[in-house]
């Protein structure tokens, strides 16, 4: 089954304490994204990928890493949570040439970050 | 400096047909209209996508009108797996060009 998977799907941390969120796709898709998606605000994207070792910045970057060694894994890095980055975060991948329309989501993260 | 207008809310009884709007009227001719929705905090979910043609999937039909510069999602029987909030998107279909999310319509579909 073509998905995106995300783990973990929930996490509750601390001020400070660095944390990894992992994305994984087995559509052999070339291009992987983050969004965040905060209430009033909808859906920003944070960082995106075009391809193994391109990565860009989003419109939301600050406070965030991300790395793309492998095309199936794009994860997403806090290196230092703050609370303003308690949010629900969504990784997202679509293909190429004629695949590029869709774009599928995995099924979030909820982060609290206390 | 969205590119799309959606009402805020829509209801729509079970068993009929949902008609949501959207209004583009900025789009440019190389850029297409997609829909997508997102049910209950899940991922959104790809519905459909026209450059100018109206276009029929199996979840939806999309009538795009002849200036470009407004669509309409139809959901032909909608049931009540359909309330979701559905978004707009106008996009360039090359490249990096990211799917910009506004805020959508939030359609309840009512028993």
């Amino acid at each position: 089954e073509a998905q995106v998977t995300q783990n973990p799907r929930y996490l509750i941390t601390v001020t400070g304490k660095k944390l990894t969120v992992t994305c994984s796709q087995n559509m052999n898709h070339e291009y992987m994204s983050w969004y965040r998606q905060d209430p009033g605000l909808g859906l920003r994207q944070i960082y995106y990928s075009m391809n193994v070792e391109v990565t860009d910045k989003g419109d939301v970057p600050e406070g965030y890493k991300v790395s793309r060694k492998e095309k199936r894994n794009f994860p997403l890095i806090l290196e230092s949570p703050s609370p303003n980055q308690t949010s629900l975060y969504f990784c997202a991948s679509r293909g190429s040439g004629a695949a590029h329309n869709e774009q599928f989501f995995g099924p979030g993260t909820r982060l609290t970050v206390l | 400096d969205a590119k799309t207008t959606q009402p805020p809310s829509m209801d729509c009884a079970e068993g009929r047909a949902a008609n949501l709007p959207c209004n583009h009227s900025t789009i440019s001719g190389n850029e297409y209209v997609y829909w997508y929705r997102q049910i209950h905090s899940q991922g959104p979910q790809y519905i459909i996508h026209g450059l100018k043609n109206n276009e029929t999937n199996e979840m939806a039909s999309l009538i795009i009108t002849e200036d470009r510069k407004s669509s309409t999602l139809i959901l032909p029987h909608a049931t009540l797996r359909d309330t979701a909030v559905y978004y707009c998107i106008v996009r360039v279909a090359s490249g990096n060009t990211p799917l910009v999310f506004g805020k959508g319509t939030r359609l309840s579909v009512i028993a």
